[in-house]
């Protein structure tokens, strides 16, 4: 447990609006991760941070930006919120290498 | 980009039987991570093999990883009730940083 929390859980938006969702985790890990996690698809990796204002694209990147400003948190924004970008999202944190431990999740809804 | 295919997508079983899940992929992997989902959490980590030929136990769980390191199964035994979750597998690269994740195995046992 890396003491990742989420917020929000749960978001119910509309087509064009932007949305901002957070990470914050309490263990000084230095990768933290962005996914999605969608129905026959697993887990899809949209950015990650490798340190404070190092970010870098994952696989499924296109509609979202990120920042990290602290250590501790690490936010995904949708700039213009689509209702392909309806997903549930991970945030993961990793110390060193292999074990990534994962946030509850947040569940948004793009109407 | 690195693939991992899982099999099969969905398994039904009772308690008390067997079950196989695999993993496989084209891809050599650093290492091989097996998730456990619950509804409503992220993934939890329930172990990680290196080296190519590994088996490891967890319980009734026995993970093994191929010789090539290119595929890994995760077999239960006497499955239980308390063993119904999303399994997904997940192969670290060389930088042992980045995960691609399978598209996961979803099983319910029943009582």
């Amino acid at each position: 447990d890396a003491g990742i929390t989420q917020s929000p859980r749960h978001k119910v938006t509309e087509t064009g609006t932007p949305v901002t969702l957070r990470c914050h985790q309490t263990e000084n890990h230095r990768y933290m991760y962005w996914y999605r996690q969608d129905p026959g698809h697993g887990l899809r990796l949209i950015h990650y941070s490798y340190g404070v204002k190092d970010t870098d694209k994952g696989e499924v990147s296109d509609g979202y930006s990120v920042s990290r400003s602290k250590t501790e948190d690490f936010l995904l924004t949708l700039e213009s919120a689509t209702s392909s970008q309806t997903s549930v999202y991970f945030c993961a944190t990793m110390r060193g290498s292999d074990t990534q431990y994962f946030g509850p999740g947040t569940r948004l809804t793009v109407l | 980009t690195q693939l991992l295919e899982q099999s099969p997508q969905f398994l039904s079983i009772q308690e008390g039987e067997n079950l196989t899940v695999y993993c496989n992929s084209s891809s050599v992997f650093s290492s091989l991570q097996w998730y456990r989902q619950e509804p409503g959490e992220g993934p939890v980590l329930l172990v990680t093999v290196v080296t190519g030929g590994e088996v490891k136990k967890l319980k009734r769980l026995t993970f093994q990883f191929g010789d090539a390191r290119k595929d890994s199964s995760l077999h239960i035994t006497a499955a239980q009730p308390g063993d119904t979750g999303l399994y997904l597998c997940a192969g670290a690269g060389n930088a042992g940083n980045m995960l691609t994740f399978g598209g996961g195995t979803r099983l319910m046992v029943k009582p």
